[in-house]
């Protein structure tokens, strides 16, 4: 089946620094990609829809300018942590979806764990 | 609003038979998905239904009746590795995935 991979799957960080999430589709293209956050013992949150070549489109309540996400090619979308805080330790994970598949199956990455110190 | 309703937790025997409900009332739909989480890790791809009816799959099947806005994860010959979070999830009318708060299931020997 179609692969994504999410890079990194761990990753600590001081306060106020920056943290960038990639996703790629390896086997695929994914003219759309998702977000989400999943904090602990709860479901997953979509944060944003990412379409490449165009900005993203945030879910109420998920700041933008704190969440930057880029999708740059049909292969990669990147999210960026801006000026991290505690609050933002969560499980970050990405999904894409096969535009040549006919089911609409979600294939997900690994997720990143993001800690902030 | 929309909304989709699982059970939190269920409990069940190594061996046995477990059904997991979901309800939904979404604006549209366009499919069903159930997907299996394991602690710590991201969803793995269980099944997917948009016509009624009932879908098998080795030891899990999937049921839709989208009159009644409701699908079950049958679950047989429960092993220990089965312990997970189940998630429900419906595809509405502008293909947004919307999710349930997912179903523990806690397996015993």
């Amino acid at each position: 089946g179609a692969v994504v991979s999410q890079h990194p799957s761990r990753v600590i960080c001081k306060s106020g620094t920056s943290v960038k999430i990639e996703c790629r589709s390896l086997d695929f293209q994914a003219t759309t990609m998702f977000w989400y956050r999943q904090f602990p013992k709860q479901s997953l949150m979509l944060m944003a829809t990412s379409n490449e070549g165009s900005k993203a489109t945030y879910e109420q309540g998920v700041e933008k300018d704190k969440f930057l996400i880029n999708h740059a090619s049909l292969t990669l979308s990147t999210l960026t942590v801006t000026s991290a805080h505690p609050e933002d330790s969560s499980f970050y994970i990405c999904s894409a979806r096969d535009g040549g598949l006919d089911t609409g199956e979600l294939f997900f990455g690994e997720g990143s764990r993001l800690t902030v110190l | 609003g929309q909304n989709i309703d699982q059970p939190t937790e269920m409990t069940a025997t190594e061996g046995a038979i477990v059904q997991i409900n979901c309800t939904y009332q979404t604006s549209g739909f366009n499919g069903l998905f159930w997907y299996q989480q394991h602690a710590g890790e991201a969803p793995t791809f269980l099944s997917y239904n948009v016509l009624d009816g009932l879908e098998e799959k080795g030891r899990f099947s999937s049921f839709l009746s989208r009159s009644k806005g409701y699908s079950y994860l049958l679950l047989k010959e429960l092993q220990m590795k089965d312990s997970a979070s189940y998630l429900c999830a419906v595809f509405d009318s502008n293909y947004q995935l919307i999710w349930g708060a997912g179903t523990k299931l806690i397996i015993k020997p």
